[in-house]
């Protein structure tokens, strides 16, 4: 099937550092990566929708200089939180799908990354 | 606006049971497709099954299955014969439109457990 990597998988970072995650399609060309915060027990909260070579689609209330997203190739996109702080502290997810007759009407999840903001 | 309904948050079943949840979803769109996701204590997000809104049978995958009632906008997953793997949380979506690179709006989620 479909694989999507992430990297890191956990994170701790102090207050005010940026980190920066990647999000991989390992066997086919995304054309669009999303991403997504999840806190505890909750629902997935889409964050931005990235197409390749375009600036990210930011959802309402999202804010776009704090979380910088790249999409910079058709299998790699990063989400960068900068000057992290602890209330930034959750779980990222990325996720990919494709316009092209492989894996149509899917859309294929990362393993999650693991932030914490001391 | 597009929105899905989740009303169970907690399931028991017990092994070897089927289990349904129950999804319900709003849309002013023709075309759209639901999808139900997997989520396990490890946080990965397993795509089980896909139904498109044109389509005239409902979408089964191995022990899984999805109810589609058009009509009255349900899309309510059931998982036959349980076993001790399928405890987890589940997570129904809907994607408006025909685009594959739409957006998600997900439920609120149903934590499944399974008894031995």
């Amino acid at each position: 099937g479909a694989v999507v990597s992430q990297h890191p998988s956990r994170v701790i970072c102090k207050s005010g550092t940026s980190v920066k995650i990647e999000c991989r399609s390992l066997d086919f060309q995304a054309t669009t990566m999303f991403w997504y915060r999840q806190f505890p027990k909750q629902s997935l909260m889409l964050m931005a929708t990235s197409n390749e070579g375009s600036k990210a689609t930011y959802e309402q209330g999202v804010e776009k200089d704090k979380f910088l997203i790249n999409h910079a190739s058709l299998t790699l996109s990063t989400l960068t939180v900068t000057s992290a702080h602890p209330e930034d502290s959750s779980f990222y997810i990325c996720s990919a799908s494709s316009t092209g007759t492989f894996k149509r009407n899917t859309q294929y999840f990362g393993p999650g990354t693991r932030l914490t903001v001391l | 606006a597009q929105k899905i309904t989740q009303t169970q948050p907690g399931m028991f079943v017990q092994e070897k049971e089927a289990v349904t949840l129950d999804c319900t979803y709003d849309t002013s769109d023709q075309s759209y497709g639901l999808f139900w996701y997997k989520q396990p204590s490890s946080g990965e997000m397993i795509f089980l099954i896909y139904q498109g809104s044109y389509d005239e049978q409902n979408a089964t995958e191995g022990r899984y299955s999805l109810n589609f009632q058009k009509a009255r906008k349900s899309a309510n997953l059931v998982i036959s014969a349980s076993q001790l793997g399928d405890s987890a949380m589940y997570f129904c979506a809907m994607r408006e439109g025909k685009s594959n690179t739409g957006k998600l709006i997900f439920g609120q989620g149903t934590t499944l457990q399974v008894k031995p």
